[in-house]
């Protein structure tokens, strides 16, 4: 079955950088982009970025443009997205969230998220 | 950007009754909308694509309409463990962006 497993919660400091990870399984890993969406504590839905797992190529959110990078591993079905330079509204829940390649596309497997905490 | 907007921000139900959620872009959207389902600790679910199209293993009750700017999400004889909050998304246009929510309470 289709899974996407996300690594664990992380504490950082304001300034630091956080790595967090998706590993999918369950389907050919290069048949679906994986898309990173956050959700800061008591706020909505925020998309942040996006990979295509065959090119690497990725785009990102206008917030995120020169602050966050996002690397895929082909040899373990294993996405990357590094957020630096964090500060405390970067505190929120990290899913990654695999989306069709096709138009229109939707979010059909998401990860647990993963717990980011920005504090001195 | 496209700005999504849900209405309400908040909803109070009770079990075997029908609501609507209507979520309004801010340009159209064609049937690049999609409507999840959310949890506190869990992750989204997909239930609505392309504005109509219940996803695989959705119940019934749960039905999308619309097109161009306006869309709505009806449930049916709400069940207890459908008390969340939904969001909409559209697909049209990058950056993918989202509704800010409509929490659906007992």
């Amino acid at each position: 079955q289709v899974q996407l497993v996300q690594s664990g919660a992380e504490v950082k400091r304001p300034g630091a950088s956080v790595k967090v990870s998706c590993k999918a399984s369950g389907y050919t890993f290069t048949s679906y982009y994986i898309h990173w969406i956050r959700q800061a504590p008591g706020q909505g839905l925020e998309w942040m970025a996006v990979i295509n797992p065959t090119t690497g190529s990725t785009s990102f959110a206008q917030n995120f443009q020169g602050r966050a990078t996002m690397t895929r591993d082909t040899s373990t079905n294993t996405v990357y997205v590094e957020l630096s330079s964090l500060r405390s509204g970067d505190t929120a829940l990290y899913y990654c969230a695999r989306g069709t390649q096709v138009v229109p596309f939707y979010y059909d497997y998401w990860g647990q998220g993963a717990l980011v905490t920005v504090s001195s | 950007d496209i700005q999504m907007t849900q209405s309400p921000s908040s909803l109070s139900a009770s079990v075997g009754d029908r609501v609507t959620i209507t979520c309004r872009a801010s340009r159209s959207i064609s049937v690049y909308l999609n409507w999840y389902q959310h949890k506190p600790g869990k992750a989204p679910n997909l239930l609505i694509y392309a504005a109509s199209h219940l996803h695989s293993g959705v119940p019934s009750r749960f039905t999308g309409s619309g097109s161009g700017t306006d869309f709505t999400l009806t449930i049916s004889g709400l069940r207890p463990e459908d008390f969340a909050t939904y969001y909409c998304q559209q697909s049209y246009s990058n950056p993918p962006t989202f509704g800010q929510g409509t929490q659906l309470e007992i």
